[in-house]
């Protein structure tokens, strides 16, 4: 199983340009996540999905929007990037019950 | 007060030795727990489940105190590859985990 796997894994943008984060899971998972990090910040919730077609605000949606058109597929947009979203994207995905996640490698997003 | 509090280290300790990590907790209906192991620009993986009074793995031992609401983490005999950032993590029942910040090791030669 390949698990959970965010494309792409480092892109550079100008302020102002757009880009969408894909994440896509083979494990069947209800719910998916978006989370940046940042240094001394720990990881902070965007936005997340408890299933096909819902999407809910996380701790720091703004600039960002998302979609959930498919079950495995969960993306993350930025329709004009500006440098204080210069960060490591982390998607998750996680089964319904006390379950823990299952993180993607991450994409390395710099905006100058 | 941040959910989950950690202690962010750098804990610096020597290879073989004995090391644990403590994180608080302030949400009481935390009903399961998690540490997760981060390397440096890596992705976190999971390393233990914490469900009830504690778990315990090969070198890796998980205790839960509900009454003082805190979980700690014991490292036994440390390795070189040990060192990591370590993250304590919350299931309150609502849809998305609460993380702590981390708590960084450093196993040295």
């Amino acid at each position: 199983n390949a698990g959970v796997t965010q494309t792409p894994k480092f892109r550079v943008l100008k302020t102002g340009q757009s880009m969408t984060l894909l994440c896509a899971q083979d494990m069947n998972h209800e719910y998916m996540y978006w989370y940046r990090q940042d240094p001394g910040m720990g990881l902070r919730l965007i936005h997340y999905s408890v299933g096909e077609g819902t999407t809910a605000k996380g701790e720091v949606p703004d600039g960002y929007n998302v979609s959930r058109l498919k079950k495995q597929n969960f993306l993350l947009g930025l329709e004009s990037a500006a440098p204080s979203q210069t960060s490591v994207y982390f998607c998750a995905s996680r089964r319904t019950g006390n379950y823990g996640y299952t993180f993607g490698s991450g994409t390395r997003l710099t905006v100058v | 007060r941040k959910e989950v509090e950690q202690d962010p280290g750098p804990f610096n300790v020597p290879e073989g030795a004995t090391v644990a990590f403590n994180c608080t907790y302030s949400n009481s209906a935390s009903q399961s727990f998690f540490w997760y192991r981060q390397d440096c620009r890596k992705e976190p993986k999971l390393l233990m489940s914490v469900y009830s009074s504690g778990n315990e793995d090969g070198r890796f031992t998980a205790q839960l105190n509900r009454a003082s609401q805190y979980i700690s983490l014991l490292i036994r005999d440390s390795k070189l590859s040990d060192s990591a950032t370590y993250l304590c993590v919350s299931d309150t029942g609502r849809r998305a985990l609460t993380f702590g910040s981390g708590t960084r090791l450093q196993v040295q030669p």
